[in-house]
């Protein structure tokens, strides 16, 4: 079946500092994939999406490219601020099966000190 | 634009007891969602609907859950009695069916705490 492989956290990074969030996943197919983030209350928001190999999305400075070869979408970003603290989830759809299913990895929670 | 309304935001019941999760999705949205996320861990689906109809609910644990989605808008989650390991957070999500690369727009989710 599909799954999602997600670094742990937390991530503790001080501002400006890099940020890369390992991801990477196991599907039959073409999956589309996606990093979301949840702030501290809030529900899922999406924060970038690929949809087909070597595509890299990006928003708000975030990056993630879709690697096929290594069946990897880490997320990037190259100054992290303390608004970026939040929890980052990476997830992949799959339509085989049937229906728009996304299946999410553990989650890697982000904190950002001044 | 509203987003995706739940209700309520928490809920704090004793083992045994039943519980009701409320969905409003995004107008228009055609396809709903119920998600649940244990504490450290990625949302799982439980059921998601097109329009009133259940398409796949084979993660939803039907000896004691059950949703409905009678007029194909609002949905209710139902779970008839609870457990301690029901402690978690239920998400909805929503959809507009027409596009099949559309985005799901999630709620804020209902915390629920079994004691």
């Amino acid at each position: 079946g599909n799954s999602v492989t997600q670094m742990e956290g937390p991530v503790t990074l001080s501002e400006e500092a890099f940020l890369t969030i390992n991801c990477t996943y196991t599907a039959t197919g073409y999956p589309s994939l996606f990093w979301y983030v949840q702030y501290p209350g809030e529900g899922l928001q999406l924060l970038l999406k690929a949809t087909k190999a070597d595509d890299k999305g990006s928003n708000k400075g975030f990056e993630a490219t879709y690697r096929k070869e290594t069946t990897s979408f880490h997320l990037e970003k190259g100054s992290v601020q303390v608004s970026d603290s939040a929890v980052y989830f990476c997830a992949l759809r799959s339509f085989t099966g049937g229906g728009n299913k996304l299946t999410f990895g553990t989650g890697t929670q982000l904190k950002v000190e001044l | 634009e509203a987003g995706v309304v739940q209700s309520p935001r928490y809920k704090i019941i004793e083992k045994k007891q039943p519980v009701a999760f409320w969905c409003n999705p995004i107008s228009g949205h055609n396809t709903l969602y119920w998600y649940r996320q244990n504490l450290g861990q990625g949302p799982e689906l439980l059921i998601r609907y097109e329009n009133e109809e259940a398409v796949d609910d084979s993660q939803l644990p039907k000896d004691r859950f059950s949703a409905e989605r009678l007029k194909g808008v609002d949905s209710t989650l139902k779970i008839q009695p609870a457990e301690l390991g029901d402690s978690a957070v239920y998400l909805c999500a929503s959809r507009e069916s027409s596009g099949s690369l559309n985005e799901q727009f999630f709620g804020p989710g209902t915390r629920l705490t079994v004691l």
